[in-house]
């Protein structure tokens, strides 16, 4: 069955960086897009980042720009997630996800299975 | 990017249906038949229910179907069951070569 199990959250400064991972099993990781998802404490969710099955094409919201990559191992089945230049705003529980659909050229934001989640909480 | 207009609540009682409205512009739901919903229960990952407008994922109820007219995307929840009362978020292709996809701002559905 499909899991997705993030992992590298925890409470960091503003100004400060977090590398989350997100180990991917029970399918061909390399076939599929992935997602990165947050939701800030009582709000709604906001599409982070994307990246393509093959790591050619990567897209973020206008809010990370610059300052979070988006990057995956297909050797390792692993997606990450570098954030640099933390602000208090980015302070949300963190979800990969996979895309719908295989070997997809597309970002059109279908994303069918989750991890549970990891909260990032920037604060001094 | 959060561009998608939906209600910020609705309410409805079991054996019921209810309608979420999703509205954007002729740029993204107007122009392309790409619209998704997503369940998402309290302290739950979100669940994807809809995409390319009113196609279900394997394992979706069919009480749930979705639609599309001119600018505004719809959910639609039929036969209403208590386990429906989550929030609702819909999303739409834009086309935009930096970012294509725009969001709404999420919908609670409370079943009375």
């Amino acid at each position: 069955q499909v899991q997705l199990v993030e992992s590298g959250g925890g409470v960091v400064q503003p100004g400060g960086s977090l590398r989350l991972s997100c180990a991917a099993s029970g399918f061909t990781f390399s076939s599929y897009g992935m997602h990165w998802v947050r939701q800030a404490p009582g709000k709604g969710l906001e599409w982070v980042a994307f990246i393509r099955y093959d790591g050619s094409n990567k897209y973020y919201a206008d809010s990370v720009k610059g300052r979070f990559t988006i990057s995956r191992d297909n050797s390792k089945n692993t997606l990450y997630l570098q954030m640099n230049s933390l602000r208090a705003e980015d302070t949300a529980v963190y979800y990969c996800a996979k895309d719908l659909i295989a070997v997809a050229g597309s970002f059109f934001g279908w994303a069918d299975y989750w991890g549970q989640g990891t909260l990032v909480t920037v604060s001094s | 990017q959060s561009a998608l207009t939906q209600p910020a609540s609705v309410s409805g009682s079991p054996g019921q249906s209810i309608t979420i409205s999703c509205t954007g512009t002729s740029s993204d739901v107007g122009s392309y038949n790409l619209v998704s919903w997503y369940q998402q229960h309290p302290g739950k990952a979100p669940k994807l229910m809809i995409y390319e407008v009113s196609k279900r994922p394997s394992g979706v109820s069919n009480r749930f179907s979705g639609s599309k007219s001119g600018n505004t995307a719809s959910l639609t929840i039929s036969g209403l069951q208590a386990e429906d009362e989550a929030d609702y978020y819909c999303c739409s292709y834009a086309g935009s070569s930096t970012f294509p996809v725009v969001f709404g701002g999420g919908t609670k559905l409370t079943v009375l």
